[in-house]
């Protein structure tokens, strides 16, 4: 069964950082490209970032462009966000979604983060 | 960026009912939408993909259908597990979503 895990959101200043891990289990992680998705309260869904099977490229919202870093460790089965310079407006559920030919067929429950002082 | 409008943003229907939402994408995407299902507390699901392919395990009451740049999700039969919030996602250029459509109880 595929899982996707995610942690490490809370609540911050502005200003601030975090980063955020999504554990994946029940399918062969290293073959995946994976994707980060958010969705603001009252808001719609936003997809922040991606990174391919092996690294080799990496794309952002404009939004997080050069705050946000999306990395993964396929020895670990683990996809990583690290977000700095938190904005008021990155308060919201971050998901982690499984990409590949179907593009985001399995997503993990989500993690909150908020921003606010 | 391809835009993605969802309609209509909140639906009652009675048991039994047909349903169908639609997304309208800004340019033409082929067939590279998908439609999932969210209830509260969960992680979205995957319910059809590129348009109008059954995800794998998802009830056959759910189908979808599309034309140039109009998509339709239809429940043939409305049972009370489908109460839930639905969206479209298009994955022809970058990912963009529908805004998402409530659907409750009449």
């Amino acid at each position: 069964e595929v899982q996707l895990v995610e942690s490490g959101g809370g609540l911050v200043q502005p200003g601030s950082s975090l980063k955020l891990s999504c554990v994946a289990s029940g399918f062969t992680f290293s073959s995946y490209n994976m994707h980060w998705i958010r969705q603001a309260p009252k808001k719609g869904l936003e997809w922040i970032a991606l990174i391919y099977y092996d690294s080799s490229n990496k794309y952002y919202a404009d939004s997080v462009k050069g705050r946000f870093t999306i990395s993964r460790d396929n020895s670990k089965n683990t996809l990583y966000l690290e977000m700095n310079s938190l904005r008021s407006e990155d308060t919201a559920m971050y998901y982690c979604a499984r990409g590949g030919y179907k593009e985001a067929d399995y997503w993990g429950q989500g993690v909150m983060v908020t921003v606010s002082s | 960026d391809i835009q993605v409008t969802q309609s209509p943003s909140s639906l009652l229907a009675s048991l039994g009912e047909r349903v169908t939402i639609t997304c309208q994408t800004s340019q033409s995407i082929s067939n590279n939408l998908n439609w999932y299902q969210q209830k509260p507390g969960q992680a979205p699901m995957l319910l059809i993909y590129y348009a109008t392919s059954l995800q794998t395990g998802m009830p056959s009451r759910f189908s979808g259908q599309y034309s140039g740049r109009s998509f339709t999700l239809t429940i043939t039969s409305l049972e009370p597990e489908d109460i839930a919030n639905y969206f479209c996602l298009q994955h022809y250029s970058a990912l963009t979503f529908g805004s998402g459509t409530k659907l409750e109880i009449k």
